[in-house]
């Protein structure tokens, strides 16, 4: 299973609105409704942001949104703060009842 | 509140077998729904999935690391072990566990551990 492709890097300005695309194929991100993203800052373990492609976990910020079209989910960040400073990954479900992970984008906060 | 801790060893020889081991609090590995998932991450890479066993004990594995990977669970004492045969130096990475509520939040992992690192090296 090949990892989802994701940009290197990303960068915006405070509170200008940035986007992170995830491409897969259809036997992952175009499958199913199971993509979900992670937020992580150095020296950290990841953070569940986003899940089933466009759902926040109770506690993170409204400025987090994601979408998905046809085998490319995307992920939205609005209002960009410094403390979005992080690297962000995709994750999806596989059609071989596995999780594929993106290769991480780094965001930078200018 | 879930928490999550991986243990193990720091060092590793190259050949030699890895067992971690991950200690749960907050939730039960007999609830329907729920899972436990091994991830690890190289220094300065990507997240990669290795595998994950669920309450009823069915378990699923990278394909490319399966031959090399056993996950198993007790239960009794909130604990799940990833063993991973013949390691080698491209091994070397951050190792977490994480949970899966598959009533919530679908193959989405909601809970992490603090990772622990492990370095193959002779």
């Amino acid at each position: 299973q090949s990892a989802l492709t994701q940009p290197a890097s990303v960068s915006g300005s405070p509170g200008q609105a940035i986007t992170i695309s995830c491409t897969g194929t259809s036997t992952d991100v175009g499958g199913y409704n199971y993509v979900s993203w992670y937020q992580q800052h150095p020296d950290k373990a990841p953070k569940l942001i986003i899940f089933d492609v466009s759902n926040r976990p109770s506690g993170v910020s409204n400025r987090f949104s994601g979408s998905k079209s046809g085998n490319t989910a995307s992920l939205t960040i609005s209002g960009l703060q410094a403390e979005d400073e992080a690297d962000y990954y995709c994750s999806s479900f596989t059609s071989s009842i596995t999780v594929v992970f993106g290769g991480g984008t780094k965001v930078t906060v200018l | 509140q879930v928490t999550l801790r991986e243990s193990g060893p720091a060092l590793v020889k190259p050949t030699q077998t890895l067992t971690l081991t991950c200690t749960f609090s907050g939730f039960s590995l007999s609830t329907s729904g729920m899972s436990v998932t091994w991830i690890r991450q190289p220094p300065g890479k990507a997240l990669e999935w290795l595998g994950r066993i669920d309450w009823e004990d069915n378990k699923y594995y990278s394909t490319s690391l399966k031959p090399r990977l056993t996950i198993s669970k007790d239960t009794s004492k909130n604990q799940v072990v990833l063993t991973m045969t013949y390691m080698e130096p491209v091994d070397t990475a951050t190792y977490y566990c994480a949970r899966i509520f598959f009533t919530v939040t679908n193959h989405a992992f909601d809970s992490w551990g603090q990772g622990t690192l492990v370095t193959v090296s002779s």
